[in-house]
């Protein structure tokens, strides 16, 4: 069974940094895409960033662009995103997620995500 | 970005009948590869959520077959023909056709 499991979350202060780490297990992590999705509190769903297999191509949201950064271990089957200059409103607890590519030289997020990792909670607060 | 419309937000349900929700797209969610790339997602009180359907209508391995979507260009529908008492929670429909994949607000299933 396809499992994620996410670490990292904590209180920071605005501008401060905090690194994720999801570690994958049951599949061959090689073999697929990853992306973050976070959930405000009180908020939906969206999508922050995501990496293809290899590493090779990444993709950010609007607003986390210049300040996230995803990446991968393959040898480790592990992705992590790595949070500078925090604000406020990047509260939210961050979900590790299997899908999306590159199509076409876009990510492409297709049929979703699918499985979900717990989630990891970040707070952003002074 | 496409936005995604949800309705209603908040459904009322009876153990045993049925029960339908929503999704308008901003923008045709037709792909170029001639798909429709929209999900349905799950989150259960306390859990994560899980995907139940993708691609308009093809169903995730284990999910009950009273689960059921349909739809076509910008319009959608996931329907329960019989609510059981492990279907509250709120249901969120997603567009991956166009970047970036966007989440519709959420729809509460409650009794």
């Amino acid at each position: 069974e396809a499992q994620l499991v996410e670490s990292g979350g904590g209180v920071v202060r605005p501008g401060g940094s905090l690194r994720l780490s999801c570690a994958a297990s049951g599949f061959k992590f090689d073999d697929y895409g990853m992306s973050w999705v976070r959930q405000g509190p009180g908020k939906g769903l969206e999508w922050v960033a995501g990496i293809n297999w290899n590493g090779g191509g990444t993709s950010y949201e609007d607003s986390v662009k210049g300040r996230f950064t995803i990446s991968r271990d393959n040898a480790k089957n592990s992705v992590y995103l790595q949070m500078n200059s925090l604000r406020a409103e990047d509260t939210a607890l961050y979900h590790c997620v299997r899908g999306g590519d590159y199509r076409n030289g876009i990510w492409f997020s297709g049929v979703g995500y699918d499985p979900w990792g717990q989630g990891t909670l970040v707070t952003v607060s002074s | 970005d496409v936005v995604m419309t949800q309705s209603p937000l908040s459904l009322p349900v009876t153990l045993g009948q049925p029960a339908s929700i929503s999704c308008k797209s901003s923008q045709s969610l037709v792909y170029s590869d001639g798909n429709t790339y929209l999900n349905w997602f799950q989150q259960r009180p306390g859990q994560s959520p899980r995907r139940l359907i993708y691609k308009v209508s093809d169903r995730d391995s284990g999910v009950p077959d009273r689960f059921s979507g349909s739809g076509s260009g910008t319009d959608f529908t996931l329907k329960i023909s019989r609510v059981e008492a492990e279907d509250v929670g709120v249901y969120y429909c997603m567009q991956g056709t166009h970047w970036p994949g966007t989440f519709g607000q959420g729809t509460k299933v409650e009794f």
